[in-house]
């Protein structure tokens, strides 16, 4: 059964480094997303992607953040100064038109120090 | 503003038993609603959905869940929980006219199943 893939599964870094969380959506699929979940809150949207550029972004998706679909399998998050905030499970997902459901990788489990 | 309210946050159960897990949003028209499963250590795995037709919809592992229009519910049952059904469950909502592209989640209710 086809499923998005995420690495690493954990990641730990300094605050202030740079990360990129990667991600290899369902092969078919159209439009990608970025989740994230703070231990003990909700997952919240961060960002949509179709079409090689951003469709809708939260208010959390500020400048330090970027997504890029480098070649035709990968998705990737990019945090360009990590704070301690950005500690959280972030989920990429997929799915195959605007209106159908998404499917959601494992995570990655990002922890700034 | 549109939300969706999981209004337990721990349930437990016995092996056996039945199970109901309590989901209500806020939004002007018709949602699109949907139950995902997070097992510890995984990712969101979806169980089942409602797009439109019949207000009951069923899922995989056994799950069911049913729309009711004038309570803003969807609630998830299961008639016998097995101990592999413990997890997290989140129930979401697609808002905009079906356009899944930006999920509202629940916060959550953490189902624990005793033996």
């Amino acid at each position: 059964e086809p499923e998005v893939t995420q690495t690493p599964s954990h990641q730990v870094t300094q605050m202030g480094q740079e990360v990129i969380l990667r991600c290899v959506p369902i092969s078919n699929h159209l439009y990608f997303y970025w989740y994230r979940q703070i231990l003990g809150q909700k997952v919240e949207f961060l960002v949509s992607f179709y079409n090689n550029e951003i469709s809708e972004k939260s208010e959390i998706f500020d400048d330090q953040f970027s997504v890029e679909r480098p070649d035709g399998s990968n998705f990737t998050l990019k945090i360009r100064s990590t704070k301690l905030e950005d500690s959280a499970m972030y989920f990429c997902a997929s799915s195959e038109a605007f209106n159908t459901e998404a499917f959601f990788g494992q995570g990655t489990r990002l922890t700034v120090v | 503003a549109q939300s969706v309210t999981q209004p337990d946050i721990h349930i437990t159960v016995s092996e056996g038993a039945s199970l109901e897990l309590r989901c209500n949003y806020s939004y002007g028209a018709t949602p699109y609603l949907f139950w995902y499963v997070q097992s510890p250590g995984q990712g969101l795995q979806l169980l089942l959905k409602y797009f439109s037709g019949d207000t009951l919809v069923q899922g995989i592992k056994g799950f069911e869940a049913e729309f009711k229009r004038s309570q803003s519910s969807f609630n998830l049952r299961k008639p016998s929980v097995h101990w592999s059904d413990a997890a997290e469950y989140f129930c979401a909502v697609a808002p905009y006219g079906g356009a899944t592209n930006k999920l509202i989640f629940g916060t959550g209710t953490l189902l624990a199943v005793q033996p």
